[in-house]
């Protein structure tokens, strides 16, 4: 079974890091382009960044450009959102998604898989 | 970038009715459309990629269609379950994606 669990977030002060991780397990990791999700309270889904299987290319909304880190440790089924300069727009639940297409070197951008999210909330 | 607008933002319907959501694209997508469910407090599950191919064990009752700008999602006959956050999404703009801002179908 595909799971995906998050961790890593909590309130932080404008201006603070924070770096979020996301567990795979159940498929093989270094396969797939992954992604982060994130969903502000109450508001739409809004893609933040996604990675290629080697790490070799990732990208990111502009919003977060400069700002925002996503990599990936395939020997340890792992991914990461190293997340700097934070601003109370960056309030959001964060969820990792799994790109469909296995073993491409473009993603598909369907979202097969997602974790359950995790809570990061930015506040003085 | 490209936009996607989803209408109606919400609606309501009764078991049994037959509901339909739109979606349109700033630009052409092609069939880069996919459609996705959220419930309350859950991750959003994929229901339909390429406009119109069911992800594998979704019911029958949700078909999407469409090409180029618009695209719609169907629910033939909606059922409990299906009251909840449908989201599009495009997937054109390889390697950076856009969803639309959310339809919410809720109980009449």
């Amino acid at each position: 079974e595909v799971q995906l669990v998050e961790s890593g977030g909590g309130v932080v002060q404008p201006g603070g890091s924070l770096r979020l991780s996301c567990a795979a397990s159940g498929f093989t990791l270094r396969k797939y382009w992954m992604s982060w999700v994130r969903q502000a309270p109450g508001k739409g889904l809004e893609w933040v960044a996604n990675i290629k299987q080697d790490g070799s290319e990732r990208y990111y909304v502009d919003s977060v450009k400069g700002r925002f880190t996503m990599s990936r440790d395939n020997a340890k089924n792992s991914l990461f959102l190293e997340m700097n300069s934070l601003r109370a727009e960056d309030t959001a639940v964060y969820y990792c998604a799994r790109d469909s297409s296995w073993d491409k070197t473009a993603p598909g951008g369907d979202f097969d898989n997602w974790g359950q999210g995790t809570l990061v909330t930015v506040s003085s | 970038d490209i936009q996607m607008t989803q209408s109606p933002s919400s609606l309501s319907a009764s078991v049994g009715d037959r509901v339909t959501i739109s979606c349109r694209a700033s630009q052409s997508i092609d069939n880069y459309l996919n459609w996705y469910q959220q419930k309350p407090g859950k991750a959003p599950k994929l229901l339909i990629f390429a406009a119109s191919t069911l992800q594998s064990g979704v019911p029958s009752r949700f078909s999407g269609s469409g090409s180029g700008t618009d695209f719609t999602l169907t629910i033939s006959s909606l059922q409990v379950e299906d009251f909840a956050t449908y989201y599009c999404q495009q997937s054109y703009s390889s390697p950076v994606w856009t969803f639309g801002q959310g339809t919410q179908v809720e109980f009449k």
